[in-house]
């Protein structure tokens, strides 16, 4: 089952932060998480495993809570090339051998001057 | 070290015709996933391959197919094309199969169903 993302678009000031949620309704195993800029691949920024860890990447950093099925991504101070649009990627706690990752539906940051 | 590459980047191709998308994978990964993308769905698994054996395969229709070569390459095939087949197509290797294996996305093929 697709993961829901919120916000669906956000529109930021350089320097400001921002969050971008993730939640599913099945029990989870690991969050990846994916930037693509308009007209490029989406590129790798994270995985969070079961275990509620957190990690970052330069000045965006990201939570799991297993518990709630959730994970949140937080970028701080933006910077404009920040935009892009973020998915998240889930994969059930049920995976094993049957590894599917199943995306959202992406959420747009707009990152302006 | 070279990226994944997926040939062509673009196609046009009428309905009830068939297509055959290629992806070349990072050089030494063995797994190759591909993703039909769409404004209205977002990015939708199709199957994965790993090892030349099809490891899982999404909700999509027959027409829909792949296979992987003993290089790591992939070729997805989609036969009697429908105008809802319009879509950027994105294939991902990594090194493994599994949770804690990071995808290396393609630019994609971005097909066109006139």
């Amino acid at each position: 089952q697709q993961p829901v993302q919120s916000p669906q678009a956000v529109i930021l000031r350089e320097g400001e932060d921002a969050v971008i949620n993730c939640s599913s309704s099945k029990a989870l195993y690991s969050v990846h998480w994916y930037r693509q800029k308009h007209g490029e691949a989406p590129v790798f920024l994270m995985i969070l495993l079961k275990g509620g860890e957190q990690k970052g990447h330069e000045k965006i950093s990201a939570s799991f809570n297993e518990k709630k099925q959730q994970s949140s991504l937080y970028l701080t101070a933006s910077q404009l090339s920040y935009s892009g649009t973020y998915f998240c990627g889930t994969e059930p706690a049920s995976g094993g051998s049957n590894y599917k990752l199943t995306f959202g539906k992406g959420t747009l940051l707009t990152v302006n001057p | 070290k070279a990226g994944v590459t997926q040939t062509p980047r673009y196609l046009i191709k009428t309905r009830g015709q068939q297509v055959t998308l290629s992806c070349s994978p990072i050089s030494g990964h063995r797994s190759v996933s591909w993703y039909q993308q769409t404004p209205g769905q977002g990015l939708q698994f199709l199957f994965e391959y790993f090892s030349e054996t099809q490891r899982n395969k999404g909700n999509f229709p027959g027409r829909f197919s792949g296979r992987q070569f003993s290089n790591s390459r992939s070729e997805m095939n989609v036969s009697t094309l429908e105008l809802g087949d319009s879509a950027l197509y994105l294939c991902a290797s990594s090194l493994g199969t599994g949770t804690n294996q990071p995808q290396h996305f393609g630019d994609g093929t971005r097909l066109s169903i006139l």
